[in-house]
């Protein structure tokens, strides 16, 4: 079964805006990633944050981690339409392979 | 720098039909893996490597092969085709255990009929 869940699972908002989405996970991890998706395309890794951080900063991205809830959330700051996108976290369980596992994403849209 | 490449981007096959999906990186990394994305499933693991001649199974490895001979190289088999097969495939690659960022290639879009 799959380690992360996104949530939500669709998610609209104007330019300018700010995006959140949510992963949560179901066992201890090693490191939490979010990556993107154009549609189409190849996944683009976007922040990786460690077990023991919990936030980091990458432009307007910020990730936030919180091991005792098993979640995380990327917000996007001012977002444009070319947020437009699918977003995926992926964790990688302690002791295991660090092969990251993906949720089934949020689906952006920013409407210019 | 090629990053990770994937080849054919489309193809279409018959049931019962086995075809290998190439996928090879020029970055020297450690790590493989290949994934199927289907909708409103997200990304499910296929098979990993860990390194050349170590593979082993991910979440959804039935109707799959896979070999590491190279670092290069992790080529994925299909040895009979089935419609459950239908996916869009990616490989990925990273690093080591100490880098975890996955780097994609474009995908190959299977369609079995």
């Amino acid at each position: 079964s799959q380690q992360g869940e996104e949530d939500p699972q669709a998610l609209s908002i104007q330019e300018g805006e700010n995006a959140t989405m949510n992963c949560s996970y179901k066992t201890s991890i090693n490191n939490l990633q979010w990556y993107r998706q154009n549609s189409g395309r190849g996944l683009v890794h976007l922040i990786l944050i460690r077990s023991n951080e919990r936030e980091k900063h990458s432009g307007r991205l910020r990730v936030t981690l919180d091991t005792s809830k098993k979640s995380s959330s990327l917000l996007i700051t001012a977002s444009r339409a070319a947020d437009t996108a699918s977003y995926f976290c992926a964790t990688d369980a302690s002791g295991g392979s660090y092969i990251p596992t993906f949720g089934r994403g949020t689906s952006l849209i920013v409407h210019p | 720098n090629a990053g990770v490449t994937q080849t054919p981007k489309f193809q279409v096959l018959k049931t019962g039909q086995s075809m290998t999906l190439q996928c090879a990186q020029d970055m020297n990394h450690e790590y493989m893996s290949w994934y199927r994305q289907d909708p409103g499933m997200g990304l499910r693991l296929i098979h990993y490597s860990v390194g050349a001649g170590i593979t082993d199974q991910g979440e959804v490895p039935n109707g799959y092969n896979v070999s590491r001979s190279t670092t290069e190289d992790f080529p994925l088999r299909l040895l009979s085709a089935a419609p459950s097969q239908t996916s869009v495939y990616f490989c990925a690659s990273s690093p080591d255990r100490k880098t975890a960022e996955a780097f994609f290639g474009q995908g190959t879009r299977l369609t079995v009929v």
